[in-house]
């Protein structure tokens, strides 16, 4: 039972370069979030999945797009990349999302931008 | 957005009780969330109580809510040396409920 599942582990790009992140659930969750875990400042909601076919924007957005691919998978992606998107970037998945509904996380992606 | 905030080091010896605190701004949250993070894995749930309870006991674990100060708590009894990792204190706020993080609390037990 792998949970959910992220790709790369780590990834190191130039300024400019672009590249998708995977992430696949493979619990029948509903709904699907990327975060980004920068230190000392805890996890930020970057995008997020109600459901199958719908997204939204979280708390930092900016530089980032996301595809809610079917069910299982939420991609993101980041079409330009600057230093400042060097972060540790965390897929998570709930039943749905409503507040009983708990976050299981992936193990994270190390992302650095030079 | 809403604000979660926790100190950031906690150091304990091996079997003493760790307290480790969080403050947040929502009155409105229904939910609030202990979570674990070990090295170089993802966040793991730990615990969580909802917004009309005072406290909710797992084991080793003690989570006590004040709704008034907005503060919250989790003791972990006779902490081992395998309790040491960031805790992140959360609350779920906004119509599809999304949580904020707290900027995590890092757990050394000292033998």
């Amino acid at each position: 039972n792998a949970g959910v599942t992220q790709t790369p582990k780590f990834q190191v790009l130039k300024t400019g370069q672009s590249m998708t992140l995977q992430c696949a659930q493979d619990m029948n969750h509903n709904s699907m979030y990327w975060y980004r875990q920068d230190p000392g400042m805890g996890l930020r909601l970057i995008y997020y999945s109600a459901s199958e076919g719908t997204t939204d924007k979280g708390e930092v957005p900016n530089g980032y797009n996301v595809s809610r691919l079917n069910k299982r998978e939420f991609s993101l992606r980041l079409e330009s990349a600057a230093p400042s998107q060097t972060s540790v970037y965390f897929c998570a998945s709930s039943a749905h999302t409503g507040s009983n509904s708990p976050l299981h996380f992936g193990n994270g992606t190390r992302l650095t931008v030079t | 957005g809403e604000d979660v905030e926790q100190s950031l080091f906690l150091s304990v010896r091996e079997g003493d009780s760790s307290v480790i605190n969080c403050t947040y701004t929502d009155s409105s949250s229904t939910y609030l969330y202990w979570y674990k993070q070990e090295p170089g894995a993802g966040l793991q749930l730990l615990t969580y109580i909802f917004s009309n309870m005072d406290m909710k006991q797992d084991q080793r674990l003690t989570v006590l809510l004040n709704k008034k100060d907005k503060h919250l708590s989790l003791r972990i009894a006779d902490t081992q040396t395998g309790d040491s990792a960031i805790y992140f204190c959360a609350e779920s706020w906004g119509s599809a409920r999304q949580l904020t993080f707290g900027s995590g609390t890092q757990l050394t037990v000292l033998p």
